[in-house]
C-alpha cells in the first residue's frame, strides 16, 4: 500500500529556532516528492524534489531528498511566527497514464514569539 | 504564479440538498484537476482525478454517484455533492495542473467548507 508518513505530528518552538521536518514514503512508481505549507486555506507550494542529494533552497527554507532511504527533510532556520502552519509532504506516483499525490498526515508547526 | 479559484468558500445547507462546487484555473489551462477532502486536523485525501474531456477517475471508496465531477473545459471543473447528508460535511479542496504528467506541481484552490444540517 502506498503511504507517506510525516514526523513529528506537531511541534512547538520559539522564534529563532531551527526546525527539521521529516517525511518518509513508500510508493510504487515514484516520480517526485513535494512540500506544501497550509495555513488557513489552500496549501501553497514550497518545493518539488526529484533527484537525490540535491538541496533546494528558498530563503530560510531548504529541502533535500534521499531516494535510497526513501525520505525527505524540510529545514526552516531562524523561525518566525509567520512560519506557523501545517507542512504537508506529498509523493507523486504515476498511475494509468496520469499521476496523483499521496499526502502525509502533515506536521503542525507553532512558532512562539 | 498560477492561480486557482474555488467557489463557494463556505456552504451551509439542509440535508438532502445537492451542492455544486466550482474550481477554475485563472491564468493557465488545467488539463488535469484533482478533488480532495480534508477532515479536521487530518491530511488531504484524494477523491478523484479529472482530465479535461474525459470521465473522472475515482479513488477506492469514493461513490461516483454521490460525488459527480465534470471537467468540461480547460479552466473549469465542478464537484456536485448529491443529496448531501451531515456525514458529507467536510473541507473540499481542488487543485489543478497544466500537465497530465507530474512535471508541474499542483496549485490549490482555497477550499470549500461544506456544512450539512
Amino acid at each position: 500500500e502506498d503511504k507517506v508518513v510525516q514526523s513529528p505530528l506537531s511541534l512547538v518552538v520559539h522564534e529563532g529556532d531551527t526546525v527539521t521536518l521529516n517525511c518518509s514514503y513508500e510508493v510504487t512508481n515514484f516520480r517526485s516528492l513535494l512540500w506544501y505549507k497550509q495555513e488557513k486555506k489552500a496549501p501553497t507550494f514550497l518545493f518539488m524534489l526529484t533527484s537525490s542529494g540535491i538541496e533546494k533552497k528558498s530563503g530560510r527554507l531548504s529541502s533535500i531528498l534521499d531516494k535510497k532511504e526513501l525520505f525527505s527533510i524540510l529545514n526552516i532556520t531562524a523561525t518566525q511566527t509567520g512560519d506557523s502552519a501545517i507542512y504537508l509532504c506529498a509523493s507523486t506516483l504515476s498511475t494509468s497514464g496520469t499521476y496523483k499525490y499521496i499526502f502525509g498526515t502533515g506536521t503542525r508547526l507553532k512558532v512562539l514569539a | 504564479g498560477a492561480v486557482v479559484s474555488q467557489h463557494p468558500s463556505w456552504v451551509i445547507c439542509k440535508s438532502g440538498t445537492s451542492v455544486k462546487i466550482e474550481c477554475r484555473s485563472l491564468d493557465f489551462q488545467a488539463t488535469t484537476m484533482f478533488w480532495y477532502r480534508q477532515f479536521p486536523k487530518q491530511s488531504l485525501m484524494l477523491m478523484a482525478t479529472s482530465n479535461e474531456g474525459s470521465k473522472a477517475t475515482y479513488e477506492q471508496g469514493v461513490e461516483k454517484d454521490k460525488f459527480l465531477i465534470n471537467h468540461a473545459s480547460l479552466t473549469l471543473s465542478t464537484l456536485t455533492v448529491t443529496s448531501a447528508h451531515p456525514e458529507d460535511s467536510s473541507f473540499y479542496i481542488c487543485s489543478a495542473s497544466s500537465r497530465r504528467n507530474s512535471n508541474q506541481p499542483q496549485h490549490f484552490g482555497d477550499g470549500t467548507r461544506l456544512s450539512i444540517l
